[in-house]
C-alpha cells in the first residue's frame, strides 16, 4: 500500500449506531487530518493532529470522536449520528512543515458516509 | 464573505480548448498557492503548488498567482477529456491550515 489509504471505503449507519472510519498513512508523515466533503461546499477541516497530539479542533460536534494512537494512523469514531451528517469523509496527510513552510497536504480516497 | 472564492461551474470546453481556472482571496496573509484535481468518488490529488506571485508551469498545466490583486489561475492547454473533474484551489499563511475553495467542476467533451 501507497500514499493515504481510507477503509471503509463507503458506510452506511443508522442514528443510534457506533461505527468507526480508519486513515494510514505510508508516506512517514507527522501531522494527519479529518475532513468533510459535503455537495457543494468547500471542505471542512474537522480536526488536526501533530506527532499524535490534537493540535486544532475546529468545533466538531461531539458526536465525533477523533483517535491518533500513533504518526501513522488516524480514526474517527462516529455515534449518534444525524442525516446532514452524510458527507465524504477525507483523511489527509502532510509533512508537518517547520517554521515558514507550508503544508502540502496528500488525501486518502475518502469513506462515503450514508446516515438513515 | 469567504475567504477564498471559486465559481463552482460546471465549465464545459470541447477537446482541444484552453481551459481557464480562478479563485480570489480575501486574506493578504496568503503565500503558498495550490490547485488539487478531484476526480468523481476520489480524495482531491495535488497538481500544482506556488509559491508568492508568478507563474509555474508543469506540462500542459500552468498555475498563475497576482497577490496584488489577490487571484490565482489555473490553466490548461490542449485540454483532453481525461482532465473532466473538479478543481480546488487551496491557500495558507506560514505555518497556517489551508484554506479550500469550493471547486470548479470541469467538464472537457469529446
Amino acid at each position: 500500500e501507497t500514499g493515504v489509504t481510507q477503509t471503509p471505503r463507503h458506510l452506511v449507519m443508522g442514528m443510534t449506531n457506533k461505527k468507526s472510519l480508519k486513515c494510514e498513512q505510508h508516506l512517514g508523515h507527522n501531522a494527519m487530518y479529518w475532513y468533510k466533503q459535503s455537495a457543494k461546499k468547500p471542505l471542512e477541516l474537522m480536526f488536526v493532529y501533530s506527532l499524535e497530539e490534537r493540535v486544532e479542533n475546529n468545533s466538531v460536534p461531539s458526536r465525533f470522536s477523533p483517535e491518533c494512537p500513533n504518526s501513522s494512523h488516524l480514526f474517527l469514531h462516529l455515534h449518534t449520528l444525524q442525516p446532514e451528517d452524510s458527507a465524504l469523509y477525507l483523511c489527509a496527510s502532510s509533512q508537518g512543515g517547520g517554521a515558514g513552510q507550508t503544508d502540502t497536504q496528500y488525501f486518502g480516497p475518502g469513506t462515503r458516509l450514508t446516515v438513515l | 464573505q469567504k475567504e477564498v472564492e471559486q465559481d463552482p461551474g460546471p465549465l464545459s470546453v470541447p477537446e482541444g480548448a484552453i481551459v481557464s481556472l480562478n479563485c480570489t482571496y480575501s486574506n493578504s496573509a496568503f503565500q503558498y498557492f495550490m490547485w488539487y484535481r478531484q476526480y468523481s468518488r476520489k480524495g482531491p490529488e495535488l497538481l500544482m503548488y506556488t509559491y508568492s506571485s508568478g507563474n509555474k508551469e508543469d506540462g500542459r498545466f500552468t498555475a498563475q498567482v497576482d497577490k496584488s490583486s489577490k487571484y490565482i489561475s489555473l490553466f490548461i492547454r490542449d485540454s483532453q477529456p481525461s482532465d473532466s473533474a473538479t478543481y480546488l484551489c487551496a491557500m495558507s499563511g506560514p505555518g497556517n491550515m489551508l484554506t479550500f475553495g469550493g471547486g470548479t467542476r470541469l467538464m472537457v467533451k469529446p
